[in-house]
């Protein structure tokens, strides 16, 4: 019954990896997106998919590559993770804006990322 | 450009107290306004939203918010406070599109 999940809830790796979170929502939304959240618990957007069109892509490294295989789906892929990239990544999914108007986000439980 | 300001990192307040968690806000045309709250190791959980219509807006919780536009004010409020109601709460503004912007956080502490 679990509206966003998200899967690993911890990953630990090593420098120079690559690595994979994926995230799955059963809310029917057009709209996913994934967060990062530092350790001063800032949360900051980094992308965002509707009906699987990349809408907003911030001013991520080239490292991170997200894709969207179905409109349920928002996976995460991460090349050559770097010490800077420990944060927690937070799955995210609403109704698409529609006639100017925004709905809330639904948050999925987060991947705690460890590079070390 | 959009940008939400939280200008207080933690709220302290005594259980059966009312309380505030003070939100500011700055953005082109209509403001889209929303509340949430995260508990440790939990995602975030929506509380509240501004769209239109009525400046006071109840949600979860036996929570509230104003809405003021001369102050672009968006302030978190409840009567009675509860221990169980110390987390960390973010403010999050929308200009119509997708994207939104989440304030720094405030932590809310409750003391029994």
């Amino acid at each position: 019954d679990t509206a966003v999940s998200q899967t690993p809830k911890y990953l630990v790796t090593q420098m120079g990896n690559d690595k994979s979170i994926k995230c799955e929502q059963n809310l029917g939304h057009d709209t996913m997106y994934w967060y990062k959240q530092d350790s001063k618990k800032f949360l900051k957007i980094m992308f965002s998919y509707n009906n699987k069109e990349l809408i907003i892509n911030e001013t991520v490294p080239n490292r991170f590559s997200p894709k969207s295989p179905d409109k349920a789906h928002l996976n995460l892929h991460i090349n050559s993770l770097e010490l800077g990239d420990s944060a927690v990544y937070f799955c995210a999914s609403s109704q698409s804006p529609s006639a100017g108007i925004t709905y809330e986000q639904y948050f999925g439980p987060g991947t705690r990322l460890t590079v070390t | 450009a959009q940008s939400v300001a939280q200008p207080e990192d933690q709220v302290n307040v005594a259980e059966g107290n009312p309380l505030t968690v003070k939100c500011t806000y700055s953005v082109s045309g209509n403001p889209y306004l929303f509340w949430y709250v995260q508990y440790p190791n939990r995602g975030l959980q929506f509380l509240l939203k501004y769209i239109t219509g009525d400046n006071l807006v109840k949600g979860s919780y036996g929570f509230e918010a104003e809405f003021n536009k001369s102050q672009t004010s968006f302030h978190l409020k409840k009567p009675s406070a509860l221990v169980s109601d110390s987390a960390l709460y973010f403010c999050a503004v929308n200009g119509g599109g997708f994207k939104t912007i989440f304030g720094a956080g405030t932590r809310l502490f409750v003391k029994a």
